[in-house]
């Protein structure tokens, strides 16, 4: 039972364009949400997040955008470099309802190739 | 250095073997996590600990062990390893409770 699910296991942009990455939950509890980046041999590393109270959260390149209704969130960068090359994993909690130890769930990863 | 540290990287051990994974932070942070990754499963959790001896079962904790007696240390036993826990695994700790964890570099276990 996937709760939250990145069906695109890879993507391939041009380097100066936009890279949309997605991201679809099932659990109508997750209330924050995140994005890591992961380069090999690596721990993955925190990228951006945004809270349910929130559709739209932007930190420099990256825009994490939040539609609730439809259980739906993207990671938009732009301009791609390539050095965003990177397996990009999207998480979710249900932190704000429970108040307690943030147990993120992942879903399986995106790969995204930003090419020359 | 601070930071978060695995050992060993890399561990290739036996069927029916116990190997344990280190976990070790410098931060002192409250809450700290072992997640394996694995292809087509992404990182999933095995157990979570809120504090020194403090410790919960996460997604999939059967066949594995966690102890957490000092803040720092995090280590994750499998008690008698099988093929199917061959997998790369990550500690990560966090210092709010939210899901800002800092991760580990992970640990790349073969079970054979």
């Amino acid at each position: 039972d996937q709760q939250v699910k990145q069906n695109s296991p890879s993507l391939s942009v041009q380097e100066g364009r936009i890279s949309i990455l997605n991201c679809d939950y099932t659990n109508s509890m997750f209330d924050y949400f995140l994005w890591y980046k992961k380069y090999p041999a690596e721990g993955p590393t925190f990228l951006i997040s945004i809270s349910s109270i929130k559709d739209k959260n932007e930190d420099g390149r990256f825009t994490v955008f939040l539609n609730k209704s439809a259980k739906h969130l993207s990671l938009h960068i732009v301009p791609s470099q390539p050095g965003d090359s990177a397996v990009y994993f999207c998480a979710a909690s249900d932190l704000l309802n429970t108040g307690t130890a943030s147990k993120l769930t992942f879903g399986t990863g995106t790969r995204l190739q930003v090419m020359l | 250095d601070a930071g978060i540290t695995q050992s060993p990287r890399y561990k290739i051990t036996e069927t029916g073997r116990q190997v344990t994974l280190m976990c070790h932070q410098t931060w002192s942070h409250s809450y700290m996590f072992w997640y394996r990754q694995d292809l087509g499963h992404g990182l999933r959790l095995i157990y979570y600990s809120a504090a020194a001896d403090i410790t919960d079962k996460g997604e999939v904790p059967d066949g594995y062990v966690v102890s957490r007696s000092k803040t720092e240390n995090f280590p994750l036993t499998l008690e008698s390893a099988t093929r199917s826990q061959t997998s790369v695994y990550f500690c990560a700790s966090s210092e709010f409770n939210r899901g800002g964890y800092t991760f580990g570099s992970g640990t790349r276990l073969t079970v054979v």
